[in-house]
């Protein structure tokens, strides 16, 4: 199983960020996993920014809440997720994981490789 | 952060160390283990308190008593020096929350 993750790495001050993490070697729609977003900011510790089902069922940090949206295609097996009115706190590596494959619980045991995103004009 | 680590431990190459992870919550939701070596993603080491996945060497060991989680690892080598991160819920039971994580150094 491998997640990528894909988006611009330079987004402007008040705009918002979108990225896509691509699932392989498993199906978003016939896993009982659930599908999320972490983010760590440069030489700063992992921040959970929130997760989705397939059944489009998501659930958000609540200091997130108001700024994100996370989406799921399973036709595209991928999922995606917007941070709306970004500022320089937004800049960070995006990583995006797995989480609730039996028996793992809640750990997340696959993790993409991580992009990017610096927010500047 | 509901997880307290402590920022930097160090150990001499060979010996064994704990990394720590406290919170009120971990009385009552299990805890994960996470490796990050520099300019790498996190990799899975601990599930459910102390259940390490297949791959993860058996020198790697976690626990829990009361409020406090442990990671063990024995016998430290060169390519243990990494962040370690400890990963849980918050007392609501609704978020998911890291700890602020420990800087291991390999002497």
């Amino acid at each position: 199983v491998q997640l990528q993750e894909s988006g611009p790495g330079l987004v402007e001050p008040s705009g918002t960020l979108s990225l896509t993490c691509s699932v392989s070697g498993d199906s978003i729609a016939g896993s009982s996993s659930w599908w999320n977003w972490v983010r760590q900011a440069p030489g700063k510790g992992l921040e959970w920014i929130g997760e989705i089902h397939h059944s489009g069922t998501t659930h958000y940090n609540w200091s997130l809440k108001s700024r994100v949206i996370i989406s799921v295609d399973k036709s595209k097996n991928h999922f995606s997720l917007k941070v709306m009115s970004v500022t320089d706190a937004d800049t960070a590596f995006y990583y995006c994981a797995r989480k609730g494959y039996i028996p793992f619980g809640d750990a997340f045991d696959i993790w993409g490789q991580g992009t990017l995103i610096n927010v500047s004009s | 952060s509901e997880l307290t680590q402590d920022p930097a431990v160090s150990v001499a190459l060979g010996q064994t160390v704990n990394i720590t992870c406290q919170g009120d919550s971990l009385r009552n939701h299990y805890v994960d283990w996470y490796q990050q070596r520099a300019g790498q993603a996190p990799l899975f080491l601990v599930y459910g308190n102390n259940v390490r996945p297949s791959g993860i060497p058996d020198r790697i060991s976690g626990s829990r008593s009361g409020n406090t989680a442990s990671l063990t690892i024995t016998g430290a080598q060169a390519e243990d020096e990494a962040d370690y991160y400890c990963k849980s819920r918050d007392k609501s039971g609704d978020q998911l929350v890291f700890g602020g994580g420990t800087k291991l150094t390999v002497l």
